[in-house]
């Protein structure tokens, strides 16, 4: 158990439509990261952010969006949805914003897996 | 932008045997990573080098990095079935104020009993 929570574990919905997941990072980790892992993608980055601020962007579509609130658990939004955006999920947390020390290493939850039929 | 290739794809090994999962990065390498996924679920940190020349172990799993900080490997010793997965190898750039990720396709082990 890397103590990194995602909700739902499944998530099943229909073109079109607006879905939210969840992320609780491990305690004390400032840093939320999502990313999205396809068959033909394979896992790609999406966004960061640090103790409430976005700080890093990747391939994240203009229909999804990220917040962290200042609990630090995060949200993923995607709207619209299409049946290419079926994926898994994933969040992962770290202390600081960048690799400064060794133990600067992203911890990953167990993934929302998405499905969009 | 930064590019990792993994070798071999997929691997298939009797249970016992030895065997070397290769990262290679198209850009230097300053922060790598390798992560277990079991199929379907979250990756399992395993290691991270960020020195050239430096080598992991944790049980009978051992990574390195080479001296030129292009290249990673990670042997598995005697394996084991608990051992089959699919390895990732995730790598950062130089320092820019964000830790994102760049990771390899996946090597997908699987241990024959």
């Amino acid at each position: 158990d890397s103590g990194v929570t995602q909700t739902p574990k499944h998530l099943i919905t229909a073109t079109g439509q607006r879905v939210t997941l969840r992320c609780s990072p491990r305690s004390g980790d400032l840093s939320v990261y999502w990313y999205q892992q396809s068959l033909d993608q394979g896992l790609q980055f999406l966004i960061q952010y640090y103790n409430g601020e976005e700080r890093a962007k990747g391939n994240i579509l203009e229909r999804f969006s990220a917040q962290q609130f200042p609990d630090l658990h995060s949200e993923l939004n995607l709207s619209s949805l299409e049946l290419g955006d079926s994926a898994l999920y994933f969040c992962a947390s770290s202390p600081s914003a960048t690799r400064v020390y060794s133990t600067d290493t992203q911890y990953f939850g167990p993934g929302t897996r998405l499905t969009v039929l | 932008s930064q590019e990792l290739e993994q070798s071999p794809q997929s691997l298939i090994v009797q249970e016992g045997k030895n065997l070397t999962i290769n990262c290679t990065s198209s850009k230097t390498l300053y922060g790598l990573y390798w992560y277990k996924q079991k199929y379907g679920e979250g990756l399992i940190f395993l290691m991270m080098l960020q020195k050239g020349g430096e080598e992991k172990s944790h049980e009978k799993i051992t990574a390195k990095l080479d001296e030129k900080k292009q290249q990673s490997s990670l042997h598995i010793t005697a394996s084991q079935p608990s051992h089959a997965g699919i390895y990732l190898c995730g790598a950062d750039g130089p320092f820019q104020g964000a830790q994102k990720l760049v990771f390899g396709q996946g090597t997908r082990l699987t241990i024959n009993p």
